[in-house]
């Protein structure tokens, strides 16, 4: 079946540590996006990428960093410049990024500081 | 610009009861609204869309949302609540081709036997 593949499912981070979120998707769509989830505050975008080597800020990218460099991976890196990373993560993938377009998502990652 | 306010963060309801849950949106263009459920520790599962076509919009587990552009509105609703439909729902809205899908913050069904 196909879908978003999100490792791994925890994940616990030592102060001054970077720790990198993966996820791979097997839908062949061209989109792909970070969100980040606190209790009571919806999902907040953290970074996107309409297509293979090419990726956008959101709302919240401060502390975070991306890469594209195959269709199917857009994993994430929390470095250590994010002062307050315990959240859940969350990414997502559209065929394409119009608006109409709904998003499909994987299981996510929680991580947590140590 | 666009923003998602859902009313209330949580509901309550008896088993076989219906469940409304409220959604208003504001948008800049002509709004696409989706309906998302997440269950713990879980991603987030499309329930439903409303892109332009029918104003009525059939989702999944017996779930509907019908758009009111007047009230700018796209509220959620099942007629007989099961105890499996307990989760988090969330709002979202996005506009043209903007890619940017705004989720509001959540409400939190529970169900009572």
């Amino acid at each position: 079946d196909g879908g978003i593949t999100q490792s791994p499912k925890y994940l616990f981070r030592k102060e001054g540590q970077n720790v990198t979120l993966s996820c791979e998707q097997n839908l062949n769509h061209d989109a792909m996006y970070w969100y980040r989830q606190d209790p009571g505050q919806g999902l907040r975008l953290i970074y996107y990428s309409q297509i293979v080597n090419d990726f956008q800020k959101g709302d919240i990218a401060e502390g975070y960093s991306v890469s594209r460099e195959k269709k199917e991976s857009f994993p994430l890196t929390v470095t250590s410049a994010q002062k307050n990373p315990t959240a859940f993560y969350l990414c997502a993938s559209s065929i394409g990024a119009g608006g109409n377009q709904p998003q499909h998502f994987g299981d996510g990652t929680r991580l947590s500081i140590l | 610009a666009q923003s998602v306010t859902q009313l209330g963060s949580h509901v309550s309801v008896s088993e076989g009861a219906l469940v409304l849950l409220r959604c208003n949106y504001s948008s800049s263009v002509p709004p696409y609204l989706f309906w998302y459920v997440q269950y713990p520790n879980q991603g987030l599962q499309l329930l439903l869309k409303y892109t332009s076509a029918a104003t009525l919009v059939k989702g999944i587990n017996g779930f509907e949302a019908e758009f009111k552009k007047s009230e700018t509105s796209f509220h959620l609703t099942k007629p007989s609540a099961h105890m499996s439909d307990a989760a988090e729902y969330f709002c979202a809205v996005s506009g043209g081709s903007n890619y940017k899908l705004t989720f509001g913050k959540g409400t939190l069904l529970t169900v009572n036997p």
